[in-house]
């Protein structure tokens, strides 16, 4: 398809385990969003990606959360020793780069932390 | 403190009826005000987005307001359907990509 895809759709994992969150944004796409959304909540931006490196990590909450695009298009969330807090879902969004762009947001992962 | 605040929280409307739902900011700096609508367990999907010059946009039935003196926008949907059952997110920019969230306002259309 040629929309984003996130993967996997949900994952179950235990407090204090690691975790990876995949996002494949639009082809040509230099911009790549990750948001956090909690239930009954709007998305929280967590991180902003313009090609290879990220522009704006200001909302990663803490050190435990990563997050890398090292060729510039697919990207990984990266979540050291989980915590219950941490269950969410994560949503990805890619742009053609421009600050006016439309963001197109993949179907997102739900992450549940026991 | 950059706040986007939405209302009402709900809204339940027949069929073929017309809605506003709002949006207030005190985002600052302003760079662009989009509205999004996310269906259950999906993605937002975007439907406008204007910055500071403008003050409408359109997309279908969906007609989106901007007034950047007052720091408010107003989403009207016209005769509404089934499908437009959904949270509708307002989205404050300050440096062109969405940084402020409001807490969406949860729309019901009934037959």
């Amino acid at each position: 398809g040629a929309g984003v895809s996130q993967t996997p759709s949900n994952k179950v994992t235990e407090k204090g385990k690691y975790v990876e969150l995949r996002c494949d944004p639009i082809s040509g796409h230099t911009a790549l969003y990750w948001y956090r959304q909690s239930l009954g909540q709007g998305p929280e931006f967590l991180i902003y990606f313009q090609g290879t490196g990220a522009a704006d990590d200001s909302g990663l909450p803490n050190d435990r959360f990563f997050a890398v695009r090292p060729e510039g298009s697919v990207s990984t969330l990266k979540i050291q020793r989980t915590e219950r807090g941490d269950s969410a879902v994560y949503l990805c969004a890619s742009s053609r780069g421009l600050v006016t762009d439309t963001q197109y947001f993949g179907p997102g992962t739900r992450l549940t932390v026991l | 403190k950059n706040q986007v605040e939405q209302s009402p929280q709900s809204l339940i409307i027949l069929e073929g009826k017309n809605c506003t739902l709002q949006c207030n900011y005190t985002v600052s700096p302003f760079s662009n005000l989009r509205w999004y609508k996310q269906d259950t367990g999906r993605g937002p999907v975007s439907l406008t987005i204007m910055t500071f010059s403008e003050n409408t946009k359109s997309n279908g039935r969906y007609t989106a307001t901007l007034d950047a003196d007052t720091k408010q926008s107003s989403l009207h949907i016209t005769a509404s359907q089934l499908s437009d059952s959904a949270s509708y997110i307002c989205v404050v920019s300050q440096y062109g990509y969405a940084l402020n969230f409001g807490k969406g306002t949860s729309l019901l259309v009934t037959p």
